[in-house]
C-alpha cells in the first residue's frame, strides 16, 4: 500500500474549522483515501473516503488535490467531541481489505 | 445495539497462559478482523477472514490461532501469552471483501480489549 504522511499533532479552537493535510505523492490511479479517526479509548472510526472528487458527508468534507497526491479533511465546525487521532489511509479497488494505519494526527481542541 | 462487541474488555494474566477473546458483529457483515495496537498507538492488522474463510494473516505468530465458528464472530485465541502481547486488540468487520472486485467499504471497531501479560 502506498504511504502517507500527515502531521503529528495540531490544535484548534472550539467552534472553527479544521483542515487536516495529508500527503500520498505516491497514491496509484486505483488507490481510495480514507479517513477514519480513533476517540479516546475507543476503537477507530470511520470518517470519509474518496477517490477523485471531493467529498462531503456529515461528519465531515474531503478535499482531494486535482494530482491526487495530496488530500486535506475539513471539521466545519469542531467541537470537544472532535479530539482525536485522524488516520489517512489509501486502499487500492479490489485490493485485499486491511488498513494499513500511519501515526496519524492527533487533534486537540481548545475550548 | 452494539454492532461490533468483544468480551473481555480488560483481561490481565501471566505469562505462559492461554486466552481467549471474542468478537460478535450483528451487522450482517462478511468479513472480520483483529487488529493489534501497542503501546506506542500503532495499529497493525493482524488477521482477516471472510465467510469462515482465512483471507489475511500477516505474520503473526503461531502463538495466535483465529477461530471463526460462523461469519458473525471472530474470536482469538492466544497460546503461551508473551509480556509483548500487552496491547489492546481491536475487532472489526466490513461489509464487502475488496478482492471480489466490490467497492472497498467501511469498517466497524469494536471498543477494544486491553490485554496485560504480567
Amino acid at each position: 500500500d502506498a504511504k502517507t504522511t500527515q502531521p503529528n499533532s495540531m490544535e484548534s479552537n472550539e467552534e472553527e474549522p479544521v483542515h487536516l493535510p495529508c500527503n500520498h505523492s505516491t497514491i496509484s490511479g486505483t488507490d481510495y483515501i480514507h479517513w477514519y479517526r480513533q476517540l479516546p479509548s475507543q476503537g477507530p472510526e470511520y470518517v470519509i473516503h474518496g477517490l477523485t472528487s471531493n467529498v462531503n458527508n456529515r461528519m465531515a468534507s474531503l478535499a482531494i488535490a486535482e494530482d491526487r497526491k495530496s488530500s486535506t479533511l475539513i471539521l466545519h465546525r469542531a467541537t470537544l467531541r472532535d479530539a482525536a487521532v485522524y488516520y489517512c489511509i489509501l486502499k487500492d479497488y479490489g485490493g485485499n481489505e486491511k488498513l494499513t494505519f500511519g501515526t496519524g494526527t492527533r487533534l486537540t481542541i481548545i475550548p | 445495539d452494539t454492532a461490533v462487541s468483544q468480551t473481555p474488555k480488560y483481561l490481565v494474566t501471566q505469562m505462559g497462559n492461554d486466552k481467549s477473546i471474542k468478537c460478535e458483529q450483528n451487522l450482517g457483515h462478511d468479513t472480520m478482523y483483529w487488529y493489534k495496537q501497542d503501546s506506542k498507538k500503532f495499529l497493525k492488522i493482524m488477521f482477516s477472514y471472510n465467510n469462515k474463510e482465512l483471507i489475511i494473516n500477516e505474520t503473526v505468530p503461531n502463538r495466535f490461532s483465529p477461530k471463526s465458528p460462523d461469519k458473525a464472530h471472530l474470536n482469538l485465541h492466544i497460546n503461551s501469552l508473551e509480556l509483548g502481547d500487552s496491547a489492546v486488540y481491536f475487532c472489526a468487520s466490513s461489509q464487502d471483501l475488496g478482492h471480489s472486485g466490490h467497492h472497498t467499504d467501511t469498517q466497524y471497531f469494536g471498543p477494544g480489549t486491553r490485554l496485560t501479560v504480567l
